[in-house]
């Protein structure tokens, strides 16, 4: 019954190398988006859509490509990978809740992205 | 700009209480959150606090908000071990962006 599943949990590849993590959700939640969380802890967000629709799309190289084929899924394609890339990629999910809730997210395990 | 600040590392012994602090800048902040991620983990909704509100209690944790000094605090009682991990704090503004902070590293020595 896991909210927020992205595979693969574990990515180890070469640079120039071309990769893809895949994510779903199963809470119904309308809005999907990608963080990555560097070797410091710190925390960005990458994409943002809702209801398959981009509305969030920070500075990030256009190497990275978001796909949503329904707003139940969000994967994320890296082209030429490179060193820096390497790094954790979060995938979550909200639904906007005007009331005490907010914009609650509910983050996925993580995928561990090693560029060598 | 929007900005949140956590100071990096806290350490406690076991059995005492552990309050780890927030300030944000963006004065329209209307929700507040704090997630906990423990190693190799992702991210975990502890608790969160709506503007209009200065105090939450949850079990060992109370949130205080101090919406004049932007000021966000996470306290929780009788830390264990097992509380051990990141804490962040983050802030939205009603929209779809929610901006997180550094990470507060909470050690707890037995």
């Amino acid at each position: 019954d896991t909210a927020v599943s992205q595979t693969p949990k574990y990515l180890v590849t070469q640079m120039g190398n071309d990769k893809s993590i895949k994510c779903e959700q199963n809470l119904g939640h309308d809005t999907m988006y990608w963080y990555k969380q560097d070797s410091k802890k710190f925390l960005k967000i990458m994409f943002s859509y809702n209801n398959k629709e981009l509305i969030i799309n920070e500075t990030v190289p256009n190497r990275f490509s978001p796909k949503s084929p329904d707003k139940a899924h969000l994967n994320l394609h890296i082209n030429s990978l490179e060193l820096g890339d390497s790094a954790v990629y979060f995938c979550a999910s909200s639904q906007r809740d005007r009331g005490l809730s907010g914009n609650t997210i509910y983050f996925g395990e993580g995928s561990w992205l090693t560029v060598v | 700009g929007e900005d949140v600040e956590q100071s990096l590392f806290l350490s406690v012994r076991e059995g005492d209480s552990s309050v780890i602090n927030c300030t944000y800048t963006d004065s329209s902040s209307t929700y507040l959150y704090w997630y906990k991620q423990e190693p190799g983990a992702g991210l975990q909704l502890l608790t969160y606090i709506f503007s209009n509100m200065d105090m939450k209690q949850d079990q060992r944790l109370t949130v205080l908000l101090n919406k004049k000094d932007k000021h966000l605090s996470l306290r929780i009682a009788d830390t264990q071990t097992g509380d051990s991990a990141i804490y962040f704090c983050a802030f939205n503004t009603g929209g779809f962006k929610t901006i997180f902070g550094a990470g507060t590293r909470l050690f707890v020595k037995a």
